[in-house]
């Protein structure tokens, strides 16, 4: 089976802009998650999807989004770009089998690194 | 706020000897737990899952989860220097477990020197 792919790999943006990151999850998998990591703050949970709805999200300002569509592929976007979103942006995908279903294992793309000048 | 922590290291240690990592989470109510590892310029790889009390074995790696002291630790036995990377703690803190929310703790760098 192919793993979880993400496209870009890498983003160059100004201050400003706003950005669009895609995740394509592993067959079958329908929940999607989004991470941001960064040296100083690490491991961050953006939000998840699943069944199109967000299921979770995160402590992070408005400007970061994101959807799901029917074939459970996801994206996210960061509206108005700041130089602290200069990160790398991890998507995970797990197989969640009902919609209240216990957390299964989570497993992520290369990931996209975003690069805000 | 839901905390995971881990001791940065870096923890050396020498080959073919026996790594621990630690790690203590503050949600008394978390129910799954997971370790993933990372090298540099990489993405997180799961190594293994936890979700009861106890130890829980697979191949040279052994998950240990205490939900009273609200800690879960790995041991890595026959250390390699190919285990060198950094080791990511990680607690699904959605409530009621429903979905997926990992609070990741901020990873221990094993360094297994030959």
């Amino acid at each position: 089976k192919a793993g979880v792919t993400q496209t870009p790999r890498y983003l160059i943006k100004t201050r400003g802009q706003q950005v669009t990151l895609s995740c394509s999850p592993i067959s079958g998998h329908r929940s999607v998650s989004w991470y941001q990591q960064t040296p100083g703050q690490g491991l961050q949970f953006l939000f998840e999807y699943f069944s199109e709805t967000q299921r979770n999200k995160g402590n992070f300002p408005g400007r970061f989004s994101g959807r799901q569509f029917s074939n459970s592929r996801s994206e996210m976007n960061v509206s108005t770009l700041e130089l602290g979103d200069s990160a790398l942006y991890l998507c995970a995908s797990s197989l969640t089998r009902t919609s209240g279903g216990a957390a299964e294992t989570q497993y992520f793309g290369p990931g996209t690194r975003l690069l805000v000048l | 706020q839901k905390e995971v922590e881990q001791n940065s290291g870096p923890l050396s240690v020498p080959e073919g000897a026996i790594a621990s990592l630690n790690c203590t989470y503050s949600d008394r109510g978390s129910q799954s737990f997971f370790w993933y590892r990372q090298y540099s310029g990489k993405s997180p790889e799961l190594i293994m899952f936890i979700y009861s009390n106890g130890d829980k074995e697979d191949g040279r790696f052994t998950a240990q989860l205490n939900k009273a002291s609200q800690y879960v630790s790995l041991l890595i036995r026959d250390s390699q220097p190919s285990d060198s990377a950094t080791y990511l703690c990680a607690v699904n803190q959605a409530d009621n477990n429903a979905g997926n929310m990992l609070t990741f703790g901020g990873g221990t760098r094993l360094m297994v020197k030959p």
